[in-house]
């Protein structure tokens, strides 16, 4: 069966470097990625969407890249602030036509003052 | 634009007991989605809805777990009886469309814990 591994439960940066988060698959390749963001208590806020056929996305402080060769997808917060501080999620969509999103266990971020 | 109105935001029960999740989707969204996500875990898809009518409901513990969409609009989850293992935040989330990249829009969820 598919899995969808993110690279730690949790991950501690400093103020101002770049967060990079890991989402790694098995099998076969999605249609679409997308991340997630989930502050405690809250549900998943839609950040980014990468679809099979774009290498890299980028929006603000936020970069994705999608690499079906390795069957990753890495998620990067560039001058990263307390306030990114979250549990960051990837999704897949595994055909093109359907929607259904399986989800990543996601990676706790904190970054630190 | 109002977001995805979920309630209770928090419930405790007895396992045996039964419980109901309400979710009242963003306007004009067809699509609706009711997640399950266990503490430390991603979500998982429980059901989903196209409209009234299911799509998929292929993870949904059917022997405990019943949901409905009348009219295309607000939906219900029902589990009876409840599990311990059942303890978790119920999710629910719409989108406009059911197919190609979605993008969903979650509530803040239903804590539910089963003693």
């Amino acid at each position: 069966s598919q899995k969808i591994e993110q690279n730690s439960e949790a991950l501690n940066i400093q103020e101002g470097k770049t967060a990079t988060l890991t989402c790694n698959y098995t099998n076969y390749s999605p249609a679409y990625l997308q991340w997630y963001r989930q502050d405690p208590g809250r549900g998943p806020v839609f950040l980014l969407l990468i679809r099979e056929n774009e290498k890299e996305k980028r929006k603000e402080r936020l970069k994705v890249t999608f690499d079906t060769t390795l069957k990753q997808s890495l998620f990067h917060i560039t001058a990263s602030q307390p306030a990114d501080s979250a549990t960051y999620l990837c999704a897949l969509t595994y055909q093109t036509g359907a929607n259904n999103l399986f989800f990543g266990t996601g990676t706790r971020l904190t970054v630190i003052p | 634009e109002a977001g995805v109105a979920q309630s209770p935001r928090y419930k405790i029960i007895e396992k045996r007991q039964s419980v109901a999740f309400w979710c009242n989707p963003i306007s004009g969204h067809a699509t609706l989605y009711w997640y399950q996500q266990i503490l430390g875990q991603g979500p998982k898809l429980l059901i989903q809805f196209q409209n009234n009518g299911v799509v998929d409901d292929s993870q949904l513990p059917k022997d405990r777990f019943s949901a409905e969409r009348l009219k295309g609009v607000d939906s219900t989850l029902k589990i009876q009886p409840a599990k311990l293992e059942d303890s978790a935040v119920y999710l629910c989330a719409s989108s406009l469309a059911g197919t190609g990249a979605n993008v969903l829009t979650f509530g803040a969820g239903s804590r539910l814990t089963v003693l």
